[in-house]
């Protein structure tokens, strides 16, 4: 079976612009996560869908938007790019939210910031 | 007080060796537990989880939980150099909030 896919692979985009980032889950898999990691840092969280509906999100500003779609892929979109935004971006897939539910990271989209 | 907290490493172990890394959390009402490996410029990879106190056991990793010491660790068997690699150790409320990692080295 197919793993978590995510596209771009790499991305690279100036101070201001927007970028929008997809995800594509494991078949049968309901649930989508976004996370972003910073050199040297943890994946932070910053969204969560079920069912295209939003379930949680994270501590990052109104700049970071995202949505699922009826065949559960999904977008992540970032407006107004600052250089810290550049990172790992990476989805995760899960059959259902809920905390006793493995996720399972796609090879994550790596975003730069000029 | 961070959420997850890891021992900062990095961790240098001979093969064969086993290799053993600790995380702490904060929140006592946490019930899951996991344990990702990331390698350079990858995406992390589920290695285990763990939802009740005691050991869990999988090949060459043990898990271990004692939530009345809000602690969780990870063992590393007879390690490889294929086991070098930052290890994330994450709480799961819905959502997974991890730790800095630790780094570990293998030395054949």
């Amino acid at each position: 079976d197919a793993g978590v896919t995510q596209s771009p692979t790499h991305l690279i985009k100036t101070r201001g612009q927007q970028v929008t980032l997809r995800c594509s889950p494991i078949s049968g898999h309901k649930s989508v996560s976004w996370y972003q990691q910073v050199l040297g840092q943890g994946p932070q969280f910053i969204f969560q869908y079920y069912e295209k509906e939003e379930r949680g999100r994270g501590n990052f500003p109104d700049r970071f938007s995202a949505r699922q779609f009826p065949n559960y892929s999904s977008e992540l979109n970032v407006n107004a790019l600052l250089l810290g935004d550049s990172a790992l971006y990476l989805c995760a897939s899960s059959l259902s939210s809920g905390g006793a539910v493995e996720q399972f990271f796609g090879p994550g989209t790596r975003l730069t910031v000029l | 007080q961070k959420e997850v907290e890891q021992n900062s490493g990095p961790l240098s172990v001979p093969e064969g060796a086993i290799a053993s890394l600790n995380c702490t959390y904060s929140d006592r009402g946490s019930q899951s537990f996991f344990w990702y490996r990331q390698y350079s410029g990858k995406s992390p990879e589920l290695i285990m989880f763990i939802y009740s106190n005691g050991d869990k056991e999988d090949g060459r990793f043990t898990a271990q939980l004692n939530k009345a010491s809000q602690y969780v660790s990870l063992l590393i068997r007879d390690s490889q150099p294929s086991d070098s690699a930052t290890y994330l150790c994450a709480v799961n409320d819905y959502k997974l909030s991890f730790g800095a990692g630790t780094t570990v080295t293998v030395r054949a």
